[in-house]
Parts: C-alpha cells; structure tokens; sequence
C-alpha cells in the first residue's frame, strides 16, 4: 500500500502565480481532508469530502482558495492567486468513514511563495 | 473553537525516561486520538482511547482519559532517540468525521 500520495512535495512560486496541489488517497478510504500546517496557527483544517461530496469547508480562508474531488481516487487544492502569507505545508489526509477510524496523512506540500 | 489543546511547553528528556503530556479539550468527544509528527514528514496515528474508556495501552504508550475534567494524557515509558517528534491531540466530537487537532507537543531525547 502506497498510502496517501501528494505532489508536489515541494513548490516555490511567485506571488500572484496559480498553485495547484494534488493528492492521491489511500485506496477504499472515502472521507478526504485538506490541512494547512504553519508555526504561527497550527494545523488548521481547510476542507474534507466524505465520498467525493464536499461537505465543510468553513477552514478555507478565502475565495482564492479552492477544492475539488472529482472521483475517488483524486484530489485537488488550487491557490488562485497566490500570496507569501500562503506559504506553509499542505497536508492532505483520508480515512475510512466512521468515528473510530485513524486519518492516514500524506507527507505534505511545502510551498513558499515569494 | 479549537478542541484540542496539549500543555504548550517543549520536552526535553534523557534516553530511557519517562515522557509525559497532556491535553485538554472543551467539549463532548466521542474519541480522542494522539498522533506524532517527525520533523519534515505528515502525521501519523499513535492510539486512539473512545470516551468510555479510561485507559489504553500500545506498546511503550499508555494514555489515560478524564471526561469529567476534559482531559488526556499521553507517557512514553522508557524513551528512545528515535522518539524525538512532536505529539499532537486530536479529538472527534462524532457525526461528521471530522478532528480538532491541538498545537502539538515538541518532545526531544537525548541520546
């Protein structure tokens, strides 16, 4: 098993430019979720989908950001456009549904923005 | 509100102690759940305790859980170097899959 897969691992742009991660979950897992990790607020909770269906995204801090799953086996989180305060890692997780179950994370995205 | 909230000092500990942290949380959970994060990597899932247990233990970790004070605590009995991680809380209030994460725990060992 492959776990979760995200790519880029690393992305280094300019203000103003579009960033586009992508994540891969763990096969059978069919709740998705999208975290920002920073030193100054944590690990915030951006997004999650349960079986491909968004269904909080209240952590998404502003219209440039935007997520999407349009199947099960594929996600993305675009950054359009993108600012310096973006800078962070993006850590996408999944999980099978239910309470008792553990999030698998993904080894993440760093991405600056200069 | 964020649930989740571990005591913020960093731990420094020789190889061999014991290592110990807490957390607190505001509201009902259904479970609660401790993960751990090496430097540069994701999170990874160390042990989950349900709101109608008190205790659980996972090879070298043991965590405990206090309902009625809102309350949990994660020890790593004789540590190792390779525990040096920060250790996060993470609770699931139920019904909609989601976890509140708390800032995190830096532990170091020294060898």
């Amino acid at each position: 098993d492959a776990g979760v897969i995200q790519s880029p691992r690393h992305e280094v742009t300019e203000m103003g430019q579009e960033v586009t991660l992508r994540c891969k979950p763990i096969s059978g897992h069919n709740s998705l979720f999208w975290y920002r990790q920073t030193m100054m607020r944590g690990l915030e909770l951006l997004i999650y989908f349960n079986n491909n269906v968004p269904i909080d995204d209240s952590g998404m801090p502003e219209d440039r950001f935007s997520a999407k799953m349009p199947n099960a086996s594929f996600s993305t989180l675009k950054i359009q456009p993108s600012e310096p305060r973006d800078s962070a890692v993006y850590f996408c997780a999944t999980k099978v549904g239910g309470s008792y179950n553990e999030q698998f994370f993904g080894p993440g995205t760093r991405l600056t923005v200069l | 509100s964020q649930q989740g909230e571990e005591d913020p000092q960093a731990l420094s500990i020789q190889e061999g102690e014991n290592a110990t942290m807490n957390c607190s949380y505001k509201t009902s959970i259904n479970n609660l759940q401790w993960y751990r994060q090496n430097s540069g990597r994701g999170l990874v899932h160390l042990i989950l305790i349900r709101s109608n247990e008190r205790e659980k233990h996972s090879g070298r970790l043991r965590v405990t859980l206090d309902t009625s004070k809102k309350s949990s605590s994660l020890l790593i009995t004789a540590s190792r170097a390779a525990d040096t991680a920060s250790y996060f809380c993470a609770t699931d209030a139920g019904g909609n899959n989601r976890l509140a994460f708390g800032k995190g725990n830096q532990v170091v060992v020294i060898p």
